[in-house]
């Protein structure tokens, strides 16, 4: 069964440090989205993302955030100076159309120190 | 705003049925869905009903929609120690450019005794 895939697994970054998340969605996809979890707490939306553009973004995704589509099959998430609150599991999803269920990567875990 | 509430913890004996509870509170969801989060891995995808249903059965599970009172539980029958795991409801919310987001609860810690 197709999935999506986030690389890396583990990601170990330093204050202030720009860092890029990678995501391949499922290849028939067509809506893209982050969503983050710090430990212990809800899972949150960050942003969607469909037909090369940012669809709905929450008030978590601010100016230090950005998303890109740069081919046919990655979708990034870009965090441009670090902070320790980012620290979390960043989790990548997508679906085909209409209200179709989200499919979940197995996430990447991002550490700021 | 929209919130999804859900107890946090639920202690069963291996092949009892387990009964996971959640509230909504944004009455326009058009989705509500059940992951599965197994500890160090991703959000798995267990099942999902639509708002103008109210039950549906899927194997040894099965999902109850209570509209009137924006209630929706899971039942897992003859739970197994490979179910123990976070189980998040979700509900699917559309502000207006269709994304359909998800909004989830903080998750049920199921643990499974054998």
């Amino acid at each position: 069964e197709p999935e999506v895939t986030q690389t890396p697994s583990h990601q170990v970054t330093q204050m202030g440090q720009e860092v890029i998340l990678r995501c391949v969605p499922i290849s028939n996809h067509l809506y893209f989205y982050w969503y983050r979890q710090i430990l212990g707490q809800k899972v949150e939306f960050l942003v969607s993302f469909y037909n090369n553009e940012i669809s709905e973004k929450s008030e978590i995704f601010d100016d230090q955030f950005s998303v890109e589509r740069p081919d046919g099959s990655n979708f990034t998430l870009k965090i441009r100076s670090t902070k320790l609150e980012d620290s979390a599991m960043y989790f990548c999803a997508s679906r085909t159309y209409s209200n179709q269920p989200q499919h979940f990567g197995d996430g990447t875990r991002l550490s700021i120190l | 705003g929209e919130d999804v509430e859900q107890s946090l913890f639920l202690s069963v004996r291996e092949g009892d049925s387990s009964v996971i509870n959640c509230t909504y509170t944004d009455s326009s969801s058009t989705y509500l869905y059940w992951y599965k989060q197994e500890p160090g891995a991703g959000l798995q995808l267990l099942t999902y009903i639509f708002s103008n249903m109210d039950m549906k059965q899927d194997q040894r599970l099965t999902v109850l929609l209570n509209k009137k009172d924006k209630h929706l539980s899971l039942r897992i029958a003859d739970t197994q120690t490979g179910d123990s795991a976070i189980y998040f409801c979700a509900e699917s919310i559309s502000p207006g450019a269709g994304s359909y987001q998800l909004t989830f609860g903080k998750g049920t810690k199921l643990s499974v005794i054998p």
